[in-house]
């Protein structure tokens, strides 16, 4: 089964502190992503990577970073923590394909205040 | 850009029949998902349809695909408290999925 594995189910951080959200994947992935999820906005995209060094923003990047150093890990960075940044925060890995079945697998989500 | 619809609540009676309906907009769509999340936790992905197929079986899961009106539907038989959570459709687009906002159903014992 895929693994995905987020350092944090819980983390309180306060307003302007640089805050790092790790991501872990056992699967070989080639694509891993970062969503945040809100009540009724669903789930939105902050940013993606297709490999290694790679990173694409999403829907939201604004006020986010992300590093892929390597293939397996994916992190999320918040550069100077905001209130409106608490948030649920998913992480997501999936093989590459454009054309094919290639399902992306949740971690358990990181539940982030920012106080 | 892909857009999907999904309304927002279900309540349901513990071994009825459950139906969640979603609307998405890019015909070019290969494949389109239903995950599920229970409470605290991240998403489980439930199963798929391939765009050329009408329908898909999965033991208490069907889903049915009409691609001339871009709508998907899955339908949960004899719905057990277990099902209890959001469910949310996603249909793939260019290496990465969109996402509707979800449809909470509560399962009533």
């Amino acid at each position: 089964d895929v693994k995905v594995t987020q350092s944090s189910r819980y983390l309180v951080k306060r307003t302007g502190e640089k805050v790092f959200l790790e991501c872990v994947q056992d699967m070989d992935h080639e694509n891993m992503f970062w969503y945040r999820q809100d009540p009724g906005l669903g789930l939105r995209l902050i940013y993606f990577s297709y490999d290694v060094k790679m990173k694409e923003k999403g829907d939201i990047p604004e006020g986010y970073s992300v590093s892929r150093e390597k293939k397996e890990r994916f992190s999320l960075i918040l550069e100077s923590a905001s209130t409106n940044q608490t948030s649920m925060y998913l992480c997501a890995s999936s093989l590459a394909g454009v054309l094919s079945n290639q399902p992306q697998h949740f971690g358990d989500g990181t539940r982030l205040s920012i106080l | 850009g892909e857009d999907v619809e999904q309304s927002l609540f279900l309540s349901v009676r513990e071994g009825d029949s459950s139906v969640i309906n979603c609307t998405y907009t890019d015909s070019s769509s290969t494949y389109l998902y239903w995950y599920k999340q229970e409470p605290g936790a991240g998403l489980q992905l439930l199963t798929y349809i391939f765009s050329n197929m009408d329908m898909k079986q999965d033991q208490r899961l069907t889903v049915l695909l009409n691609k001339k009106d871009k709508h998907l539907s899955l339908r949960i038989a004899d719905t057990q408290t277990g099902d209890s959570a959001i469910y949310f459709c996603a249909e793939k687009g260019n290496n990465r999925l969109a996402f509707g906002k979800g449809n909470q159903v509560v399962v009533i014992p």
